[in-house]
């Protein structure tokens, strides 16, 4: 059963750069048919799908427009794990962040990261 | 404002059959297909229907999807208390860059 580990602050100040880490487990982060997303839920956006990487013959990363200036998303296949590093934040960055591995559908995912945006 | 339009709340009796719609444009579920997530609070949200229809292992068969062209919906039949959440559709959407895209969530509550 693939499992995702998010690490990460849970609180990080105004104009900061949040910073997440999502483990994979059985499964690779270079694997040729899975996505590795990031999602994050608040009540206000509801579900916002931010970004993802993956592998196929070389590297590629997508982000949503709404973030694109502010968001990096990195694989790191010596740790079988992949980040997400999201700067300038606000407090309308506040959310439950989840990883997420999709293979057409969002069918893992992480326990979820509540990052609050407080000094 | 979410992408796909979902009703906010729904709700039925056990044993009954309710459906969830889900509607969108020709650049998500008219041109991609529909996966639908059940959201217990305190959990991650977990996928119950992808591509517009099939089932993952483990999900029962009292869940069922369908699309016809730019809508979804989600069926429930046999209706149990443990069915109380709230259901999300997500579809990919070709506009702009590209981006998946969710509907707003509706609640169902078991009466």
């Amino acid at each position: 059963q693939v499992q995702l580990q998010q690490s990460g602050p849970r609180l990080v100040e105004p104009s900061q750069t949040l910073s997440l880490t999502c483990v994979i487990s059985v499964d690779s982060v270079s694997s040729a048919s899975a996505a590795w997303n990031w999602i994050r839920q608040s009540p206000s956006r509801g579900l916002e799908w931010l970004g993802a990487t993956y592998y196929r013959s070389k590297w590629y990363t997508g982000y949503a427009d709404s973030v694109k200036s502010r968001i990096i998303i990195n694989p790191d296949t010596s740790k079988n794990q992949f980040s997400l590093l999201l700067n300038s934040v606000t407090p309308e960055d506040a959310a439950v962040y989840y990883c997420v591995r999709s293979t057409g559908a969002f069918d893992h995912w992480g326990q979820g990261t509540l990052v609050t945006v407080s000094s | 404002q979410s992408v796909l339009t979902q009703p906010p709340s729904a709700s039925g009796t056990p044993r009954q059959r309710v459906t969830i719609s889900c509607s969108g444009s020709r650049s998500n579920i008219g041109s991609n297909t529909v996966s639908w997530y059940q959201h217990l609070p305190g959990t991650a949200p977990q996928l119950l229907i992808f591509s517009d229809n099939q089932r993952p292992s483990g999900v029962p068969d009292r869940f069922s999807g369908s699309k016809s062209g730019t809508s979804a919906s989600l069926a429930i039949s046999g209706l149990q208390s443990e069915d109380e959440a709230v259901y999300y559709c997500a579809a990919w959407d070709d506009s702009l860059s590209g981006r998946w895209v969710f509907g707003g969530g509706t609640k169902l509550t078991v009466l």
